[in-house]
């Protein structure tokens, strides 16, 4: 079965600190895409990033890095000199292109508050 | 690009009306549009899958009869809260996938969800 876990549930930080978001994921399948998606506490599901399955190299966007390791199943965000504006819950999710329903499963999401 | 909108933001309903919630795919076209509930500090729940000219398909436990979907047009998708209840309090979100996007057709962009309070 297809599943995300992000067992952060909180993590607060200060200001201009780095932190890292973990994600580890479970699939059957070899051909999958995952995600990252931010949510301010406006509501809005903002899209961060998409990973396939066979590209394993990292990215880097600014502040934020991503880190995909098929060895350990984990897809991990890194948010290098952290500000307030990062404060959001962020979401870790797979799409499972070989499976029947083609739909993205969630994590349970990580709240991550930037202290000033 | 790749912008979905969603009306209203917000609705306050009595107990027993229907609520409609649209769902609109800005500059593409989205044959796959997605309909979800939050619940507050909880992740996404899928509650069914909308296709471009036909039937949308309900996730375990979600009844069809309740929650109305349809997906008109190639950028338009609508949820109906029938005989709403307050247990159907909550903040709902669509998402819809790019057609045309090619590589990245599977990623799915997401509306600023709509929060429904039934009194």
């Amino acid at each position: 079965a297809q599943k995300v876990t992000q067992a952060q549930t909180e993590i607060s930080v200060v200001e201009k600190e780095d932190v890292t978001l973990d994600c580890v994921y479970e699939t059957r399948d070899t051909t999958y895409y995952l995600f990252w998606y931010k949510q301010p506490p406006s509501g809005e599901l903002v899209f961060l990033i998409r990973r396939n399955s066979f590209d394993e190299q990292n990215e880097i966007s600014g502040r934020y890095s991503w880190n995909f390791q098929k060895s350990t199943s984990s897809f991990n965000f890194t948010i290098t000199a952290s500000q307030v504006v990062d404060s959001a819950v962020y979401f870790c999710a797979l799409n499972d292109l070989g499976g029947a329903t083609n739909k993205l499963i969630f994590g349970t999401g990580t709240l991550l508050a930037v202290q000033p | 690009g790749a912008v979905v909108s969603q009306h209203p933001s917000w609705v306050i309903c009595k107990s027993g009306t229907s609520v409609k919630i649209e769902c609109r795919s800005l500059d593409f076209q989205a044959t796959t549009m997605f309909w979800y509930r939050q619940f507050p500090k909880q992740s996404l729940m899928l509650m069914a899958t909308s296709n471009e000219g036909s039937k949308a398909t309900y996730e375990q436990g979600v009844e069809k009869d309740k929650f109305l979907i349809n997906h008109a047009s190639l950028t338009l998708s609508t949820l109906t809260v029938t005989s709403a209840h307050p247990e159907d309090s909550s903040f709902y979100i669509c998402s819809a996938r790019d057609a045309g996007a090619g590589y990245d057709q599977e990623t799915q962009y997401f509306g600023p969800g709509t929060r429904l309070l039934v009194l």
